[in-house]
């Protein structure tokens, strides 16, 4: 089974701070991975994807890759009570096809 | 633009009951996926369908059966339903390649 592993939290931050949300692979194939929110009773969506090594920035959220650590994190700047839900990471294996979840990770933004 | 739509979004099944999940995408994605999502267990995956014509087994299908009936649609069938299949069931579809996945509203089945 292809892991995907994330630390469950809840991560709490203040209102303003910057959010880390980290996540570990272990395919080391693996060729595309992604961040989703999901809120309460609601389906994920998609936040963040990022294919190669290095930063991708998206407004206030920014990817991290390091693939030879197997290693994917997303930062949320200016963090907001709305951002407060559950971040999943997913992972599409070196099969290109099945896309692997981590259980997710719960923020709390405190005003 | 409907993206992905599931059928139904709640129900509720006495244990030995057979039902059908729908899921339908007007994307024209190729690839299409069944997750299950419970409390502290996250998304594990059921089936999914790379393309139309084939089927393959995710982390967890026993007790389920799917059917790529074209490329729309993608439906997943319990046959003698289990109080362990209580679950949120969420399809999804993405593109050809290591695109995203896009998900359906979910549906929430208890079996009692």
């Amino acid at each position: 089974q292809k892991e995907v592993e994330q630390n469950s939290g809840p991560l709490s931050v203040p209102e303003g701070a910057i959010a880390s949300l980290n996540c570990t692979y272990s395919d080391r194939g693996s060729q595309s991975f992604f961040w989703y929110r999901q809120y309460s009773g609601k389906s994920p969506e998609l936040i963040m994807s990022i294919y190669s090594n290095g930063d991708k920035e998206d407004g206030r959220f920014t990817a991290q890759l390091n693939k030879a650590s197997q290693y994917v994190s997303l930062l949320i700047r200016d963090s907001q009570p709305s951002d407060s839900a559950t971040y999943l990471c997913a992972v599409r294996g070196n099969s290109g096809y099945a896309l692997n979840f981590g259980k997710g990770t719960s923020l709390l933004v405190t005003p | 633009n409907a993206g992905v739509t599931q059928t139904p979004k709640f129900q509720v099944l006495k244990t030995g009951q057979s039902m059908t999940l729908q899921c339908a995408q007007d994307m024209n994605h190729n690839s299409m996926y069944w997750y299950r999502q419970d409390p502290g267990m996250g998304l594990r995956l059921i089936y999914y369908s790379a393309s139309e014509g084939t089927t393959d087994k995710g982390e967890v299908p026993n007790g389920y059966n799917v059917s790529r009936l074209n490329k729309r649609e993608f439906s997943l069938r319990l046959e003698s339903a289990a109080p362990s299949q209580t679950s949120v069931y969420f399809c999804a579809s993405s593109a050809v390649g290591n695109t995203e996945a896009f998900f359906g509203q979910g549906t929430r089945l208890t079996v009692v």
